[in-house]
């Protein structure tokens, strides 16, 4: 069950746009359209941002867009603010056999 | 709204067992395939469990499988991994989250420390 690959950081400034990547195989991200993403301040729980690769649930700004190419999802953050940053993990499902596997988490700093 | 919350964390030897709930209210639990996953110190998230609705499929990482089982009791609305043969490697916060194949709502956590 080998985890999805993130960077292990990115930065940006205020305003800006960011893009985060989550390179995973045929096996998971290549082979279903279930990719979600997390978002994670310090010392509190998980946040789904987006799910299905691309579909924000509601209350999620629309600041947040997800995509997939081949085996690559994405996740782009538009009009960086401050309060954005966090860390943030992609996750797919996998098939049966491995279910779920998650990114190892990127750290995003808003400079 | 949404509310899940965990517990049974604790301080636990190697080789002993420890078993989580997880309390949900808010929705109609017995709808909904829940999930473990847990957050070592300082490290990513790892998926551990994920059970349906109605217990009928379940499955588990490798790293735990053979040693943790999930369940439920959909009549108290509450979720179980009752995790064996604890070892150091186990010490996380542990997560539980509704849905099956995107975790829409997490509760806060409990907290799991493996230590002799």
């Amino acid at each position: 069950q080998s985890a999805l690959t993130q960077p292990a950081s990115v930065s940006g400034s205020p305003g800006q746009s960011i893009t985060i990547s989550c390179t995973g195989t045929s096996s998971d991200v290549g082979s279903y359209n279930l990719v979600s993403w997390y978002q994670q301040h310090p010392g509190t729980a998980p946040k789904l941002l987006i799910s299905e690769g691309s579909k924000r649930p509601s209350g999620v700004s629309n600041r947040f867009s997800g995509s997939k190419s081949g085996n690559t999802a994405s996740l782009t953050i538009s009009g960086l603010q401050a309060e954005d940053e966090a860390d943030y993990y992609c996750c797919s499902y996998a098939g049966s056999n491995t279910f779920v596997v998650f990114g190892g988490g990127t750290r995003l700093t808003v400079l | 709204q949404v509310q899940l919350v965990e517990s049974g964390g604790g301080v636990v030897q190697p080789g002993r067992s420890l078993r989580l709930s997880c309390a949900a209210s808010g929705f109609t639990f017995s709808n909904y395939a829940m999930h473990w996953v847990r957050q070592a110190p300082g490290k990513g998230l790892e998926w551990v469990a994920v059970l349906w609705y109605d217990a009928s499929n379940k499955y588990y990482a490798d790293s735990v499988k053979g040693r943790f089982t999930i369940s439920r009791e959909n009549s108290k609305n509450t979720l179980y991994l009752q995790m064996n043969s604890l070892s150091i490697e186990d010490t996380a916060m542990y997560y539980c989250a509704k849905d099956l194949y995107q975790l829409t709502d997490w509760g806060q956590g409990t907290l799991v420390t493996v230590s002799s």
